[in-house]
């Protein structure tokens, strides 16, 4: 079936710096990639729709400077947290949307992990 | 804005037991999916729902949309320790856009 990977799993940065998170898309293409934030036992909350070729959508009260979001192909797109703070540090989760067979299915990556110090 | 409430919130059970999640809005869906989480990963997909009043069974997991299609149910049979998990329902609205629920946090004791 469909598979979506992100890239890293992990990460711990410390704060001030930018951390890039990548999402593909495996055996599909994807026009439209989105990005979660997922606190501790809470639900995924939508930050922004990647489109391929044009500039993302963000969800309200989303920083669109903080985080920045590049759908540079048909398969990837990258979500850069500049300027990290602790505050920022959360589970960072990607889906994207397969169009190609009957019925649209969307399939989440597995998350990255992020921890600022 | 399209929110999606689930009840409860939190269900320990034992093993062998029966529980049903809630999930209830006031926005109408055109379809409605239910995931599962385990810590540290991604949502799986378990079923999608698109029709008022459809029913669904995926083994000891029965889902049912409402006929307005404004909220669902997820019933689980004789529950497993590997039913252990974070379920969440989501609503399909525009855009491609799925609104996620609040989530149901289950847990089943061997």
């Amino acid at each position: 079936g469909a598979v979506v990977s992100q890239h890293p799993s992990r990460v711990i940065c410390k704060s001030g710096t930018s951390v890039k998170i990548e999402c593909r898309s495996l055996d599909f293409q994807a026009t439209t990639m989105f990005w979660y934030r997922q606190f501790p036992k809470k639900s995924l909350m939508l930050m922004a729709t990647s489109n391929e070729g044009s500039k993302a959508t963000y969800e309200q009260g989303v920083e669109k400077d903080k985080f920045l979001i590049n759908h540079a192909s048909l398969t990837l797109s990258t979500l850069t947290v500049t300027s990290a703070h602790p505050e920022d540090s959360s589970f960072y989760i990607c889906s994207a949307n397969d169009l190609s067979g009957e019925q649209e299915t969307q399939y989440f990556g597995p998350g990255t992990r992020l921890l600022v110090l | 804005t399209q929110l999606l409430e689930q009840s409860p919130q939190f269900l320990s059970i034992q093993e062998g037991e029966n529980l049903t999640v809630y999930c209830n809005s006031s926005s109408v869906f055109s379809s409605l999916q239910w995931y599962r989480q385990e810590p540290g990963e991604g949502p799986v997909l378990l079923v999608t729902v698109v029709t008022g009043g459809e029913v669904k069974k995926l083994k000891r997991l029965t889902f049912q949309f409402g006929d307005a299609r404004k909220d669902s149910s997820l019933h689980i049979t004789a529950a497993q320790p590997g039913d252990t998990g974070l379920y969440l329902c989501a609503g399909a609205g525009g855009y491609q856009k799925v609104t996620f629920g609040t989530g149901t946090k289950l847990q089943v004791i061997p």
